[in-house]
């Protein structure tokens, strides 16, 4: 089992439409979870941060944690072309981030 | 103030050769870690440094590749005698303290696309 998994996707999304990110992770231990966007052949940019239960808001951007359920989440509000890119999903476990294979989403002009 | 840099940006090596790569944290950050990333894939965790000390480098293969975050100076990760299969993107990222931490995610480099022949 993967520590962190994701659906690699590709996920289309229409323009203006809610995009829906999914990620569950395996070690009950990660206290930290985060969230990197990756345009091709560009490096990994944080887009948001999450370590207690619940959503935690930013802009367009909600991450959504679950530990009992093991899972986290990132919704993209009125979503934008720009926004078409590869979705990274990491957690933290013994001091360095383990990351997700990534969710390619495309917003559909 | 300077993000994370990295160099080069491309190095092509043949099969054989030593390919170095250099990375330079972000002011203030004491915590360096490499990743490798093959096409289409996710970043794949290889080594944690901090000054003068290798923290867990559990993700790099045993064989070929070291890497070294010396007192002064850029961290390195070295591939001797290089084979096509480490083609791919290296990234290095820093962090002001140890990378599980809430308030202390990674901030990445822009990579070294290693391309062996």
């Amino acid at each position: 089992q993967k520590e962190v998994e994701q659906n690699s996707g590709p996920l289309s999304v229409p323009e203006g439409a809610i995009a829906s990110l999914n990620c569950t992770y395996s070690d009950r231990g990660s206290q930290s979870f985060f969230w990197y966007r990756q345009y091709s052949g560009k490096s990994p940019e944080l887009i948001m941060s999450i370590y207690s239960n619940g959503d935690k808001e930013d802009g367009r951007f909600t991450a959504q944690l679950n530990k009992a359920s093991q899972y986290v989440s990132l919704l993209i509000r009125d979503s934008q072309p720009s926004d078409s890119a590869t979705y990274l999903c990491a957690g933290s476990q013994m001091k360095k981030l383990t990351f997700g294979t990534g969710t390619r989403l495309t917003i559909i002009p | 103030n300077a993000g994370v840099m990295q160099n080069p940006r491309h190095l092509v090596r043949r099969r054989g050769q030593e390919a170095r790569l250099r990375c330079s944290p972000m002011k203030g950050h004491s915590h360096v870690y490499w990743y490798r990333q093959l096409p289409e894939e996710g970043l794949k965790f290889m080594v944690y440094l901090q000054k003068e000390n290798i923290i867990d480098e559990s993700g790099m293969p045993k064989e070929r590749f070291s890497a070294e975050f010396p007192k002064e100076g850029p961290s390195i990760l070295r591939i001797q005698q290089v084979v096509r299969g480490d083609s791919a993107a290296y990234f290095c990222a820093s962090s002001p303290i140890a990378g599980d931490s809430g308030n202390s995610p990674l901030h990445f480099g822009n990579g070294t696309r290693l391309t062996v022949t």
